[in-house]
């Protein structure tokens, strides 16, 4: 079973920009969440999505936003870029049911703002 | 929200055990789990133990529970340069929309050839 893929790996923007981020969850998996993590904060949870629908949300701005698809690939968006934004942005998806206790990362995506 | 807490640094002798200790707040986990991170790499699951079980061990890993202190740990023996890496604590809790996961900040843990 393939694992869970972020693309792209590596991201420049400058200031002011907007960036979007993609994650293929492991198939059969519904739920996707995203976490931005940095050396300050560490791993901090974002948002997560299940069957197309925000069900839970992180203390972020709302320069940041998400969705999911029907094929339950997601993404994320960051608008209005400032240089704090830069981190490690990781998925992870879990069947997201009760019985979906094991919830597994992407390699993230490193986003580094100028 | 809830807390999980980890000390931030361990250094350890390769060849000797290391224990990595975690607290946590909310006594409602169903799951408890230690993720592994390597540089620039994702979260790797490593173990998980439920929360009505006392220890589980895999390998050179072996995972206690001490519900009552809400204490996890993470024993690794004979401990490796390749294990040299970020270790994060992390608990699911169940509500009626699924589990929510939520994590530790990490220990650094590095391993002195």
């Amino acid at each position: 079973k393939a694992g869970v893929t972020q693309t792209p790996r590596y991201l420049i923007k400058t200031r002011g920009q907007q960036v979007t981020l993609s994650c293929s969850p492991i198939s059969g998996h519904r739920s996707v969440s995203w976490y931005q993590q940095t050396p300050g904060q560490g791993l901090q949870f974002l948002f997560e999505y299940f069957s197309e629908t925000q069900r839970n949300k992180g203390n972020f701005p709302g320069r940041f936003s998400g969705r999911q698809f029907s094929n339950s690939r997601s993404e994320m968006n960051v608008s209005t870029l400032e240089l704090g934004d830069s981190a490690l942005y990781l998925c992870a998806s879990s069947s997201g049911t009760d019985r979906g206790y094991e919830q597994f990362f992407g390699p993230g995506t490193r986003l580094t703002v100028l | 929200g809830e807390d999980v807490e980890q000390s931030l640094f361990l250094s350890v002798r390769e060849g000797d055990s290391s224990v990595i200790n975690c607290t946590y707040t909310d006594s409602s986990s169903t799951y408890l789990y230690w993720y592994k991170q390597e540089p620039g790499a994702g979260l790797q699951l490593l173990t998980y133990i439920f929360s009505n079980m006392d220890m589980k061990q895999d390998q050179r890993l072996t995972v206690l529970l001490n519900k009552k202190d809400k204490h996890l740990s993470l024993r690794i023996a004979d401990t490796q340069t390749g294990d040299s890496a970020i270790y994060f604590c992390a608990e699911s809790i169940r509500d009626s929309i699924g589990n929510q996961f939520y994590f530790g900040t990490g220990t650094s843990l590095t391993v002195i050839p």
